[in-house]
């Protein structure tokens, strides 16, 4: 069966520090690796990682997968009280279908 | 530049009451359509997509059903809710795959729904 693990699930940091965010696979048919962002509604798109060791940068995130050892990380670094967020992992498999992971919520106290 | 929209905001409704939400895009043609289900504190689990009119490929066993009567429409229904339906509905959309391309997917804002 498909599965995206994503750890921890819960992690609370003070404004400034640098969060690392971690997601591993297995998927049968892996196409790609997505990370979104979802505050109280919709999740927003963050990157999609087709290619393993090149990392995608916006601003203060960046990601980077490893599609050897299955697993991509979401940095984030001098954090902001706007990143407190539910960051989600999630991989194209097959026909463009996404399996999620449960989740990672991120709190950042000022 | 493409929306999605996704209509009603909340719902509630009694056990073995229908239901049904619709969510339209706007600013593209052709698009794959995505229905989740997010239960509290849970990932998101695909439970419909549709690659085109009047197809729908279901991903979960379950009291719900999809429907795509327009290209850029799609209806969830279900004839009785249950208990367990409850969650957050999120409808998704992508552009259409070509043969090597894999496209990111985007959501539109939400139907939660409480069934009591």
């Amino acid at each position: 069966e498909d599965k995206v693990v994503q750890s921890p699930l819960s992690l609370v940091v003070h404004e400034g520090d640098t969060v690392t965010l971690n997601c591993s696979y297995e998927v049968t048919n892996f196409r790609s690796l997505l990370w979104y962002k979802q505050e109280k509604k919709a999740p927003t798109f963050l990157f999609m990682l087709t290619s393993s060791g090149i990392e995608k940068k916006s601003g203060r995130l960046s990601s980077i997968l490893d599609k050897k050892e299955l697993f991509s990380i979401l940095n984030i670094t001098a954090t902001q009280t706007g990143d407190s967020a539910v960051y989600l992992c999630a991989v194209i498999e097959g026909a463009q279908k996404l399996v999620f992971g449960q989740g990672t919520r991120l709190t950042i106290n000022p | 530049s493409q929306t999605i929209h996704q209509w009603p905001a909340t719902l509630v409704q009694p056990v073995g009451s229908p239901l049904s939400l619709e969510c339209t895009v706007e600013g593209t043609s052709n698009p794959n359509l995505y229905w989740y289900r997010q239960a509290a504190g849970r990932g998101l689990q695909l439970l419909f997509y549709s690659v085109g009119i009047g197809q729908i490929s279901s991903e979960v066993p379950q009291n719900l059903s999809a429907s795509r009567p327009q290209d850029r429409q799609f209806i969830l229904s279900s004839k009785k809710l249950l208990l367990s339906d409850s969650g957050f509905y999120l409808c998704a959309w992508s552009v259409t795959r070509y043969s090597g391309t894999y496209n990111e997917q985007f959501f539109g804002p939400g139907t939660r729904l409480t069934v009591l």
